[in-house]
């Protein structure tokens, strides 16, 4: 069974532009979570979707915006990008939504913002 | 609000030694999880820990949960220098992980 798979793997911007990273969870998981990891601040919980629907979402300014298609792959997007926004933005699925069903992360997003 | 802290944040050892990391968290919460982390690479899950009581083990590593007092333990036994990598506990607050600082573990020869 093919894992949790996220493109690009690699990407440089600048700031002021924005970017879309994307999220095709392990077949037959309907949720996906994204996380962002920072030296300083660590792993932080970004949002949450569920049959297309934005479940939770974490203390990130509006920048930052997330999407869930039908096939339950997902796409975040940061636009206005700050330096403080390199990161690696790790993307994670689970069958369903709440403690029951284990999260499966993938291999991230190296986003660098010069 | 559910908090994790984990402790020490870095850690140097020998090879042969054994040493524990402790990850305390505030609320409870249904599953707790362990990863490992390589500089540049994602998280790599170890043990998922799911009642109280649980222990876990795969090689040198052991992994515990005591739901009671809030605390789990990653525990190394005889490190090898492969075990070098950051270790990271994680809650699952139902909707969201939440994680640790993360422990910089070194083995040195």
């Amino acid at each position: 069974k093919a894992g949790v798979t996220q493109t690009p793997r690699y990407l440089i911007k600048t700031r002021g532009q924005q970017v879309t990273l994307s999220c095709s969870p392990i077949s037959g998981h309907r949720s996906v979570s994204w996380y962002q990891q920072t030296p300083g601040q660590g792993l932080q919980f970004l949002f949450e979707y569920f049959s297309e629907t934005q479940r939770n979402k974490g203390n990130f300014p509006g920048r930052f915006s997330g999407r869930q298609f039908s096939n339950s792959r997902s796409e975040m997007n940061v636009s206005t990008l700050e330096l403080g926004d390199s990161a690696l933005y790790l993307c994670a699925s689970r069958l369903g939504t709440g403690t029951t069903y284990e999260q499966y992360f993938g291999p991230g997003t190296r986003l660098t913002v010069t | 609000e559910l908090k994790v802290e984990q402790n020490p944040l870095f850690l140097s050892m020998q090879e042969g030694k054994n040493y524990t990391i402790y990850c305390n968290y505030s609320t409870t919460s249904d599953r707790l999880y362990w990863y490992r982390q390589d500089p540049g690479k994602s998280l790599e899950s170890l043990f998922v820990l799911l009642s109280n009581g649980a222990v876990k083990q795969e090689g040198r590593l052991m992994a515990s949960l005591d739901t009671k007092a809030r605390l789990s333990t990653l525990h190394i036994t005889a490190a090898v220098h492969d075990l070098s990598a950051t270790y990271f506990c994680a809650v699952d607050g139902a909707q969201k992980l939440v994680f640790g600082q993360g422990t910089r573990l070194t083995i040195n020869p």
